[in-house]
């Protein structure tokens, strides 16, 4: 069964530094998602990863995927208070219909 | 656009009753799940559907049922309610997860359920 582990589960950071979130699976997963969640809100699509390599980039984020380390990352570059969510990763083991999602990790940026 | 449709947003219930949360979508989506959030757990695959008339256990389906009588509905019922299902419940939907379809998922708003 995969799991998927992120960390940290909280970051707070400063606005205009760089930082990257790590979404670990345990299992050969053949595609990675990110999603962002606002606060009493539902989940909003960033990210699909389908590939080995993969990098995706839309604005200050990039999420990119290793196959063979299991892991994905999410950076965010210069980040903002507008950046301040709750990030989740999930992952699909091959040929299953179950995403699979991380514990999320909470972004708060502060001037 | 209304995309996927969840009620009640909230609800209340007392230990041992019974409801069902409603899950539609508008834009004929075969694959639709259900998943609860709470606190430090992430979200959480209770039950999944690949289209109508099949369903599948998630990760944690112990106290609900599903059903997927038509292609726009995916309703989750809980049979006897208990304290440690107060959540909140997403249902979110995709064309599919197999072959070249992403299989991203589109979310509902959520319902938030307190169980007494």
């Amino acid at each position: 069964e995969l799991k998927v582990e992120q960390n940290p589960l909280f970051l707070s950071m400063q606005e205009g530094k760089n930082y990257t979130i790590y979404c670990n699976y345990s299992t050969t997963s053949d595609r990675l998602y990110w999603y962002r969640q606002d606060p009493g809100k539902s989940l909003e699509s960033l990210f699909v990863l389908l590939s080995n390599g993969a990098v995706k980039q839309e604005g200050r984020l990039m999420a990119s995927l290793d196959t063979k380390a299991r892991l994905s990352t999410l950076h965010i570059t210069a980040a903002v208070h507008d950046l301040s969510a709750t990030y989740f990763c999930a992952g699909r083991t091959y040929y299953t219909d179950k995403l699979i999602f991380g514990t999320g990790t909470r972004l708060q940026v502060f001037p | 656009n209304a995309g996927v449709t969840q009620t009640p947003k909230f609800q209340v219930l007392k230990t041992g009753q019974s409801m069902t949360l409603q899950c539609a979508q508008d834009m004929n989506h075969e694959y639709m799940s259900w998943y609860r959030q709470d606190p430090g757990m992430g979200l959480r695959l209770i039950h999944y559907s690949v289209g109508a008339g099949i369903t599948d256990q998630g990760e944690v389906p112990n106290g609900y049922n599903v059903s997927r009588s038509t292609t726009e509905d995916f309703p989750l019922r809980l049979l006897s309610a208990a304290p440690s299902q107060t959540s909140v419940y997403f249902c979110a939907s995709s064309y599919n997860l197999q072959g070249a379809n992403t299989g991203e998922l589109f979310f509902g708003e959520g319902s938030r359920l307190t169980v007494l």
